[in-house]
């Protein structure tokens, strides 16, 4: 089964709003990572972030970890209709090694 | 681009047919993940391996099998293959087990 479970399947907003996507999972981590997917294509890192640490930021990206939750948010602000992609979360479980992802979240945003 | 290099990209062959898939990973990183992307099971995690060893094992099937060689390359053997085996087959390599994955394009396969 799958580690991490985003939350919505699928979003559809406006360019300009904000967009929120949550990731819930099971076992305690080391840490957790948000990816991108374009449609068909490669997945595409877009941040780590540790279990000690609760936010992080990269440009218009926001990352929040609860580890007491068990959960994620990944907030994208000011969306553009590039950021129209799958969006995947994947933990690895503490002392393990292999990334494991969730079946991701569908966001489409429309100019 | 990510660095790591899959080939080929795409794949037809027949019900029965084996197929090798091949990763190059990024220049020093040491481990690589094979992954299976289908529209009803989502992505998941097949193998990894770590400088040449077996490090974890997910939903692969018997039929499939992978090895890293000596210059960190690594394959992915799919034998009697079934029409249900369709999908996108992607490779990851990361530095170490617990840092951020670089993906390839993938491998497109599809079994007729």
């Amino acid at each position: 089964s799958q580690q991490g479970e985003e939350d919505p399947q699928a979003l559809s907003i406006q360019e300009g709003e904000n967009a929120t996507m949550n990731c819930s999972y099971k076992t305690s981590i080391n840490n957790l990572q948000w990816y991108r997917q374009n449609s068909g294509r490669g997945l595409v890192h877009l941040i780590l972030i540790r279990s000690n640490e609760r936010e992080k930021h990269s440009g218009r990206l926001r990352v929040t970890l609860d580890t007491s939750k068990k959960s994620s948010s990944l907030l994208i602000t000011a969306s553009r209709a590039a950021d129209t992609a799958s969006y995947f979360c994947a933990t690895d479980r503490e002392y393990g090694n292999k990334l494991v992802f969730g079946a991701g979240t569908i966001l489409r945003v429309k100019s | 681009d990510s660095g790591v290099t899959q080939t080929p990209k795409h794949l037809i062959t027949a019900t029965g047919q084996r197929v090798t898939l091949r990763c190059s990973p990024r220049s020093g990183d040491l481990s690589v993940y094979w992954y299976q992307q289908s529209l009803d099971q989502g992505l998941q995690f097949l193998i990894q391996y770590y400088n040449g060893e077996e490090r974890a094992k997910g939903n692969i099937l018997e039929r499939f099998s992978a090895q890293q060689f000596p210059d960190l390359h690594s394959e992915l053997n799919l034998s009697s293959l079934e029409l249900g085996d369709s999908a996108l087959y992607f490779c990851a390599s990361s530095v170490h087990g617990d840092t951020e994955a670089f993906f390839g394009q993938g491998t497109r396969l599809t079994v007729v």
